[in-house]
């Protein structure tokens, strides 16, 4: 149990498809993030989203929509997907989005999505 | 730009000790974290070093020089199930964190 769960841990989707990864922590935190992580490279930061809003979006593609209803839920919508967007996608939380040292942050165990 | 460089890929020995190297070079400095990924699963946090010098836990220790940019975390009584990804990550002076490509490391028998 990590304080940060993630649904689902599996998903295939066709390219047209339209589907949604939820992400929901009990920590109490007030930030919250979307990665990727793909093979062998380094995580990449997708959304961060503090208190509701959103502070920062790393030059992500539109196909990419992150949601955050609150501060304990965070989605990201997925639709007319690639192939090379196949990765594992970490939720991830935070007591204050970076802003100090020794903000630790928590990961969910993250969504396995293959695009086909 | 930005980089953190750690090695791919590192074998050792159960009952062993394994040292995995971290350097960074970032647009200033406001800590470095390792984490931990088992297979699968999410990454948990480490340890934190913000000073220079070594933090010890358990069988687990973390080392920083801020002068040289480098890092280490080392690993003592090396048991099995410490088969796993070792991510490092710096946050830089935005507070945004910088994150390396992972060292796997592999224990064998």
């Amino acid at each position: 149990e990590t304080g940060v769960t993630q649904t689902p841990r599996h998903l295939v989707m066709g390219m047209t498809n339209k589907k949604s990864l939820k992400c929901e922590q009990h920590l109490g935190h007030n930030a919250m993030y979307w990665y990727k992580q793909s093979a062998k490279k380094p995580l990449e930061l997708m959304f961060v989203y503090s208190l509701e809003e959103r502070v920062e979006n790393n030059s992500v593609p539109s196909r990419f929509s992150p949601e955050c209803p609150n501060s304990s839920h965070l989605f990201l919508h997925l639709h007319t997907l690639q192939p090379e967007d196949s990765a594992l996608y970490l939720c991830a939380s935070s007591q204050v989005p970076g802003g100090g040292t020794g903000n630790t942050i928590y990961f969910g165990e993250g969504s396995w999505l293959t695009v086909v | 730009g930005q980089n953190i460089d750690q090695p791919t890929e590192m074998t050792a020995t159960e009952g062993a000790i394994v040292q995995i190297n971290c350097t960074y070079q970032t647009s200033g400095f406001n800590g470095l974290f390792w984490y931990q990924q088992h297979a699968g699963e999410a990454p948990t946090f480490l340890s934190y070093n913000v000073l220079d010098g070594l933090e010890e836990k358990g069988r687990f220790s973390s080392f920083l020089s801020r002068s040289k940019g480098y890092s280490y975390l080392l690993l003592k009584e090396l048991q099995m199930k410490d088969s796993a990804s070792y991510l490092c990550a710096v946050m830089d002076s935005n507070y945004q964190l910088i994150w390396g490509a992972g060292t796997k490391l592999i224990i064998k028998p």
